[in-house]
């Protein structure tokens, strides 16, 4: 188990479905992070959270919207994706802006879109 | 853009084999590189190399950095067949703006270690 949690673990979802991703972590990190991994691929970085500020999107589309309500939470509300979107999606959490500390992961989200 | 190499893609070894893993990286602004065991679900940290030349050791993983020609590598000594996973590079640098960072990864080695 990690110390940055995630739910659901698993995830099935229609097309025209609104759902939300959630992470949680208690650690006092102030950065956080989506990351996309499909099978057999590296995780793709998607957006950082620093100091509960949006600081990157990595052009990631508007149906992807993340929130980062406080310092020990971050959502990531889905709507209208695609069955192109099934993937692992790995919530991470580091101290500060992580240049000196290492990116903790949750255990993922495995999304599957129908 | 920054660029992640590792190599080999996949290794199948003999349990109580040595093997050695390599990440070589071309990034702007390198801060560190990090090493990670990924299984099923999360990947997991096992070494962050800041400084060129300077083992990390951890039980029978050991990690070193040369930022000279940019490459990193990763050994296992006495595998066991609970070593077998995925183990990802990554290298970190800041984004422009100075706010956050990026960790960007290669594409790992899948290792497998036999009876």
């Amino acid at each position: 188990d990690t110390e940055v949690t995630q739910t659901p673990k698993h995830l099935v979802m229609g097309m025209t479905n609104k759902k939300s991703l959630k992470c949680e972590q208690h650690m006092g990190h102030r950065a956080m992070y989506w990351y996309k991994q499909k099978a057999k691929k590296p995780p793709e970085l998607m957006f950082v959270y620093s100091y509960e500020k949006l600081s990157i999107n990595e052009s990631v589309p508007s149906r992807f919207s993340p929130e980062c309500p406080n310092s020990s939470l971050l959502n990531l509300h889905l709507h209208a994706l695609q069955p192109e979107d099934s993937a692992l999606y790995l919530c991470a959490s580091s101290q500060d802006r992580g240049l000196n500390s290492p990116l903790h992961f949750g255990n993922g989200t495995r999304l599957t879109v129908t | 853009e920054d660029k992640v190499v590792q190599s080999p893609l996949s290794l199948v070894v003999h349990e109580g084999d040595t093997v050695t893993l390599n990440c070589s990286y071309e990034v702007t602004n390198f801060r560190s590189l990090l090493w990670y065991k990924q299984e099923k679900k999360a990947p997991t940290f096992l070494f962050m190399l800041t400084s060129s030349g300077i083992e990390k050791k951890s039980g029978r993983l050991s990690s070193i950095l040369d930022k000279k020609e940019l490459f990193s590598i990763l050994n296992i000594t006495a595998t066991q067949t609970g070593d077998s996973a995925v183990y990802l590079c990554a290298v970190r640098a800041p984004i422009n703006t100075g706010t956050a960072s990026k960790l960007t990864f290669g594409t790992g080695t899948r290792l497998q270690v036999t009876l």
